[in-house]
């Protein structure tokens, strides 16, 4: 079974550049998160999808941040304008069964602002 | 106070000890809890998850929870060089985020 597939690896931008990433979940997981790493840290929650919808978006900086899942499947995660702060590891993780909740995470997307 | 605690690494043991890794959370609604292991420059990797009190043992891991004491802990035993990583504890608050905590870094000294 494949895990979950992210793209790019690794990202190194100017600040105030736009950025996207993109994830595909294990195949039949309906829920898709994303999440970010800062350095030392454990992963905070970004958004959740239960399918095609947002379910959980409390924590998205939406200024900036913008989200989408077309079609329930795959997902782009995009940051316009990127500032210096935004530099961290951004993961995708996949869920299958709610009731247990166990994620499982892409190798997630390094980027760097520079 | 952080919504997931966890001791203070690094940790270090050596090779073929028993490594204790302990976890402390202040929502008493959260349910489920789950151990990740993360080595340096990779994702999470989910090991363990366990659901009601008591033990739970799989091969050399075994996940202890205590949801009175809102506690949760990982035990390795014959510790490995290869299990040297960081051992990542999360819950499940509600609308089913996983909070982390800020994970303990483990060394196994051959």
């Amino acid at each position: 079974e494949a895990g979950v597939v992210q793209s790019p690896r690794y990202k190194i931008i100017e600040k105030k550049q736009p950025v996207a990433f993109w994830c595909n979940p294990i195949s039949g997981h309906n829920t898709l998160y994303w999440y970010r790493q800062n350095l030392g840290q454990g992963p905070e929650l970004l958004i959740r999808y239960e399918n095609e919808e947002a379910v959980d978006d409390s924590q998205l900086p939406k200024d900036r941040f913008s989200a989408e899942r077309l079609k329930g499947v795959d997902s782009t995660l995009k940051i316009q304008p990127a500032e210096l702060g935004d530099s961290a590891v951004y993961l995708c993780a996949s869920s299958l069964v709610r009731e247990r909740n166990e994620q499982f995470f892409g190798p997630g997307t390094r980027l760097t602002v520079l | 106070q952080k919504e997931v605690e966890q001791n203070s690494g690094p940790l270090s043991v050596p090779e073929g000890a028993i490594a204790s890794l302990n976890c402390t959370y202040s929502d008493r609604g959260s349910q489920s809890f789950f151990w990740y292991r993360q080595y340096s420059g990779k994702s999470p990797e989910l090991i363990m998850s366990i659901y009601s009190n008591g033990d739970k043992e799989d091969g050399r891991f075994t996940a202890q929870l205590n949801k009175a004491s809102q506690y949760v802990s990982l035990l390795i035993r014959d510790s490995q060089p290869s299990d040297s990583a960081t051992y990542l504890c999360a819950t499940e608050t509600s609308g089913s985020r996983l909070t982390f905590g800020e994970g303990t870094q483990l060394t196994v000294n051959p």
